[in-house]
């Protein structure tokens, strides 16, 4: 069974910095691109970042392009989101998700990441 | 960019109706479309992947088709299990970024 745990969120003040992981098991996770995806309590869903299978070969959503950064350890079997200058509309759940062709087999429980002064 | 329009926002059901909910993209996008279900405090699960294909171990009760941009996914006979939040999503690959519709909320009548 393929299991994705993220871990890394908390209270941090606007400005800030925090760093999400995800931790994968039960698959070759060398051969799967990487999502994050987040989602303002209440709201919908927004795709954050992306990275191919390999990491060299990343995106991200205009939102976030040149504040978040994303890497993986294929050695480790992890995901990482480096999040700077976060600001109050950051707020939400980060959930690690598995890539399948265009759409997103797997997901984490979700991770979350509050931002206020 | 590629935008998803989806709708309705909210829909309420009894136990048994058939309903439909459609998202309809900007431009063609092939069959590029999938459909999940969220259910509260949940992370989202895939139903419908390429438009009207049954994730595995998804009920077949969940169903998608489309045709030219517009796309629709379908709950033949709703369960009490289904009552839960529907979004569409669509990767388009130039530049490479993934859309959201924005949401379902089907509600008990």
């Amino acid at each position: 069974e393929v299991r994705l745990v993220e871990s890394g969120g908390g209270l941090v003040k606007p400005g800030g910095s925090l760093r999400l992981s995800c931790e994968a098991s039960g698959l070759t996770f060398s051969s799967y691109a990487m999502s994050w995806v987040r989602q303002v309590p209440g709201k919908g869903l927004e795709w954050v970042s992306g990275i191919s299978g390999s990491g060299n070969i990343r995106h991200y959503a205009e939102s976030v392009k040149g504040r978040f950064t994303i890497s993986r350890d294929n050695s480790k079997n992890t995901l990482d989101l480096q999040m700077n200058s976060l600001g109050v509309d950051d707020t939400a759940v980060y959930y690690c998700t598995k890539d399948r062709a265009r759409a997103f087999d797997v997901w984490g429980q979700g991770t979350v990441v509050s931002v206020s002064s | 960019d590629i935008q998803v329009t989806q709708s309705p926002s909210s829909l309420s059901a009894s136990v048994g109706d058939r309903v439909t909910i459609t998202c309809q993209a900007s431009q063609d996008i092939s069959d590029h479309l999938n459909w999940y279900q969220q259910k509260p405090g949940k992370a989202p699960q895939l139903l419908i992947y390429d438009a009207s294909i049954l994730e595995r171990g998804a009920p077949s009760r969940f169903s998608g088709s489309y045709s030219g941009t517009h796309f629709n996914f379908t709950v033949s006979s709703v369960q009490p299990e289904d009552f839960a939040t529907y979004y569409c999503q669509q990767f388009q690959n130039l530049p490479r970024m993934c859309i959201f519709g924005q949401g379902t909320r089907l509600e008990n009548k």
